[in-house]
């Protein structure tokens, strides 16, 4: 079982708000790691996004909208990147990583069409 | 402003070497860990190591222990990527990025803007 497992692709409609998840194996803790969120579009490098642990342990990165942001789901594993007021140009592949084991592991990534 | 400045693109043949750079620019750049990130064509990232430029302390990604190797010359602030004998499953983009504070386990803040590797015959 992958480290990181995030959904293939989403779809969202302009001005609605997008949940993009990163579910963490059964044996990782999501509540003990800081997971970050990247943006790549075609033809671009990565982007970073945010940093997020818990809400007294976050991070936005410089220039980022404050329509993104961070939360997790302690239950369920799972960290996510909440995307509200959806715009075209947040159309592009999201990844998500955590430091883990000594080294660092990204998710397989999720398309985020908005349309 | 932190940059990250990566070299051309190179082409090369099955078994040939070939050596990238990541030329970092900013205040006190040898104090952070620089990433070597690898994208195959449609594919997502994997780390591939990291290496702190004021001592040059390197680790590498499991996958990636033994397959190239991750160098830095703190002087001129530039970080390396390096293969002794190139395959086609080479064949990839590869970014270099920057720890966002001091230490290993701090994420990656700013990306250089990758460089092209192909190997064909």
């Amino acid at each position: 079982q992958a480290v990181l497992t995030q959904p293939a692709s989403l779809s969202a409609s302009p001005g609605a708000s997008g949940s993009l998840t990163c579910t963490l194996r059964s044996d990782i803790n999501v509540d003990a790691h800081r997971i970050y969120w990247y943006q790549q579009k075609p033809g671009s490098p990565p982007h970073y996004l945010l940093r997020y642990r818990s809400d007294s342990d976050k991070e936005l990165g410089s220039g980022v909208p404050s329509r993104f942001s961070g939360s997790k789901n302690s239950s369920a594993n799972v960290g996510i990147l909440v995307i509200s007021a959806l715009q075209s140009e947040d159309e592009g592949d999201y990844y998500c990583m955590i430091w883990h084991s000594s080294a660092w592991v990204f998710g397989g990534g999720t398309k985020l069409t908005v349309l | 402003e932190v940059q990250l400045e990566q070299s051309g693109a190179g082409v090369r043949k099955p078994g040939e070497s070939l050596k990238i750079s990541c030329q970092f620019s900013g205040d006190s750049l040898t104090k952070f860990w620089i990433a070597w990130v690898r994208q195959m064509p449609g594919k997502g990232l994997e780390y591939m190591g990291v290496i702190y430029p004021d001592d040059s302390d390197t680790r590498y990604g499991p996958s990636f222990q033994g397959q190239v190797t991750i160098s830095a010359d703190k002087s001129i602030r530039v970080a390396y990527l390096q293969w002794s004998s190139l395959k086609a499953s080479d064949t990839a983009i590869y970014y270099c990025a920057k720890s966002s504070k001091v230490g290993i386990n701090w994420g990656f803040d700013s990306w250089g803007q990758g460089t092209l590797v192909t190997v064909s015959s």
